[in-house]
């Protein structure tokens, strides 16, 4: 079992619709996790931390579920600039970050 | 301000020729991460520093690669001999080690190694 999995996708959604996609973990120990973007042929880019609380940030909701060991990333009122590839991190100690193989994302007008 | 700096952007090589990249940090980021990212393994560390010193290098494919980071602005990473499986996109990352997770990541250098 992968460490962090996540749906390869493509989830292709109408702009201004609601989407959200999970990723499981499997280190019940880990602390802190995160999610980054990714545009095509760019470089990640951290998107939000995700806190156990949950956090929002504008469009974007960040959740934990320390029980079922996965997060997710909401994004309401979808643009077509939300279209990227999203990575699913998590802090694996040791100044290592272990990262999902990201979910792609394909907003359509 | 200027982001991480990574250069070449693009390589192509021949297998068997050394190659080697090349990263500015952040000024101010006292760590520093090289990656390398392919369709089939996703993003995987190679090895990262801590104030210029290898902290972790087990990502290191093998003995071919090598990293160095002779001071704080500058770090190479180099593949000699290079093989056509080292073709991938490597980035490197930096961070303030106070707030490592946070990482900055550079454009990335596209390696072709035919």
């Amino acid at each position: 079992r992968k460490e962090v999995e996540q749906d390869p996708g493509p989830f292709n959604v109408p702009e201004g619709a609601t989407v959200a996609f999970n990723c499981t973990y499997s280190n019940s120990a880990s602390q802190s996790f995160f999610w980054y973007r990714q545009d095509c042929r760019k470089e990640p880019k951290l998107l939000m931390s995700v806190y156990s609380s949950g956090n929002e940030d504008g469009r974007f909701t960040a959740q934990l579920n320390r029980a079922s060991q996965y997060i997710s990333l909401l994004i309401r009122d979808s643009k077509l600039s939300d279209s990227a590839t999203y990575l699913c991190v998590v802090n694996g100690g040791n100044y290592q970050l272990i990262w999902g193989a990201g979910t792609k994302l394909i907003i359509k007008p | 301000d200027a982001g991480v700096i990574q250069s070449p952007r693009h390589e192509v090589t021949e297998m068997g020729q050394e190659v080697t990249l090349r990263c500015k940090p952040i000024s101010g980021h006292n760590s520093l991460f090289w990656y390398r990212q392919t369709m089939m393994r996703g993003l995987e560390l190679l090895i990262y520093f801590n104030n210029n010193v290898p902290i972790d290098d087990s990502g290191m494919p093998e003995d071919r690669f090598s990293a160095k980071m002779p001071n704080a602005s500058f770090s190479t990473l180099k593949i000699q001999p290079s093989e056509p499986r080292d073709s991938a996109v490597y980035f490197c990352a930096s961070s303030l080690a106070a707030s490592w997770e946070t990482q900055y990541f550079g454009p990335g250098t596209r390696l072709l190694v035919l």
